[in-house]
């Protein structure tokens, strides 16, 4: 079974672009997060579907950033316009959503974007 | 969600066996606990998880005391390869968390 992916990798932008990162989620998981990791800071949640429901946005930095998914599938997150702070890894994750413990989540390799 | 206290970094060798504790006073009665381990260049990975007592996998064991006020994994017998960032983290029953990473230990494994 395939893991959660993340398209690009990496991305080189000049601030003041825009810039699409995109995660597919593990087939069947209805959570999807999205997470990132700025430069020297710690992992920090941005936003959270559940399909295609926005369930939490609040970690999202303010309204440079959209995040959308679309038939519940797929997600996209943009950045624009991008400034130099938004420069980090994204990692986007997903889960099945249980109701015994917690919802283990699976995480991507992330996106390295850089704001030159 | 409870806050969570474990080392900056540790180091240890091939063959050893890790056991890091983390800490989580403020733990709830309904509260998991969950470790990460993360890679370079890759995305955490989950090892194992628990709510007390004692669980082991076929990667770790997870030791949580009657207080559950700590938790310590243990890595049996490491290898160069789990040289990684470990996080300790606390989420409630019912799923649809969203995680609170803190710095995580850094574990760094020697020949």
């Amino acid at each position: 079974e395939a893991g959660v992916t993340q398209f690009p990798s990496h991305s080189v932008i000049e601030k003041g672009q825009t810039v699409t990162l995109r995660c597919d989620p593990i087939s069947g998981h209805d959570n999807l997060y999205w997470y990132r990791r700025v430069m020297g800071k710690e992992i920090k949640f941005l936003l959270h579907f559940v399909k295609e429901s926005k369930q939490d946005e609040s970690g999202m930095p303010n309204n440079r950033f959209l995040a959308e998914r679309t038939g519940g599938t797929y997600s996209t997150l943009k950045v624009q316009p991008a400034e130099l702070e938004d420069s980090g890894v994204y990692f986007c994750a997903s889960s099945q959503g249980r109701t015994s413990g917690t919802d283990t989540q699976y995480f991507g390799p992330g996106t390295r974007l850089t704001v030159l | 969600l409870a806050k969570t206290t474990q080392p900056i970094s540790m180091d240890s060798y091939e063959g050893q066996e890790v056991n890091i504790t983390c800490s989580h006073n403020n733990i709830a009665t309904n509260d998991y606990i969950t470790w990460y381990q993360q890679f370079p260049s890759q995305g955490p990975r989950f090892i194992i998880q628990g709510y007390k007592t004692k669980v082991t996998n076929e990667v770790a064991s997870l030791f949580i005391p009657a207080d559950r006020k700590s938790s310590t994994l243990s890595l049996p017998r490491v290898s160069l390869s789990d040289t990684a960032v470990y996080y300790c983290l606390v989420g409630r029953e019912g799923g649809y968390n969203k995680l609170i990473f803190g710095a995580g230990t850094r574990l760094a494994v020697h020949p």
